[in-house]
């Protein structure tokens, strides 16, 4: 069964410093998903990307898939407290099934 | 409102009762899901509907638990005979998807607490 393997499980910076998620797959990915998650709350969706070479961008978040389809990076730029959470990956299995797969995520903290 | 909700959101139950989980998608979502996120092993597929169908009960742990959908919307996820096994967040959510993209709307999970 196809795995996520997210990279760093915890990331601690500095307010207004970058930072880069990494999201790797054993097998190529159809779509991917990113997500985060405050304690307590629900997954917030944040982007979604299907094709080799994709990036997408909202607010200073910007996420990208790789020409192989195999990876993906979520990039945050200029850090500020409301962005500390746990950020999830998540793929499909491709085919019929619709359901997703799920890294064990990454939790950010922001140091003010 | 507009999004996924989820109901109770907190649940203490002792073992070996049955407790019932319940789900409303966004309106005119056909796809469903139910997910468990527990300490340790991350968010963990449980089954998924299309329509009142559930063509993917692959994820489903034992036959203590089952679910069912009604009317293409509500969903409800029934555990009997908890264990402490069974303690975790709860979560649902829904998607337009027939195929191609899927994203998912999730509701704030029900937290379950088996003792």
């Amino acid at each position: 069964s196809q795995e996520l393997e997210q990279s760093p499980q915890s990331l601690i910076v500095q307010e207004g410093k970058n930072l880069t998620i990494n999201c790797t797959s054993s097998k190529t990915l159809y779509g991917l998903y990113w997500y985060k998650q405050k304690y307590g709350e629900g997954l917030i969706f944040l982007m979604m990307l299907q094709k080799g070479g994709e990036e997408k961008s909202h607010e200073k978040i910007t996420a990208k898939l790789d020409e192989k389809k195999q990876q993906s990076s979520l990039h945050i730029t200029a850090s500020q407290p409301s962005h500390a959470g746990i950020y999830l990956c998540g793929a499909t299995r491709g085919g019929s099934q619709g359901n997703l797969i799920f890294g064990k995520g990454t939790k950010l903290s922001v140091k003010p | 409102g507009a999004g996924v909700s989820q109901s109770p959101s907190n649940k203490v139950t002792e073992k070996g009762k049955d407790v019932e989980l319940r789900c409303d998608p966004i309106s005119g979502h056909t796809a469903l899901y139910w997910y468990r996120q527990s300490l340790g092993q991350g968010l963990e597929f449980l089954i998924y509907f299309q329509g009142n169908s559930a063509p993917d009960k692959s994820g489903l742990p034992s036959d203590r638990f089952s679910a069912e959908r009604t009317g293409g919307s509500v969903s409800t996820l029934t555990i009997q005979r908890t264990q402490q096994e069974d303690s975790a967040v709860y979560l649902c959510a829904s998607s337009s998807w027939t195929s191609g993209a899927n994203e998912q709307f999730f509701g704030p999970g029900t937290r379950l607490t088996v003792l």
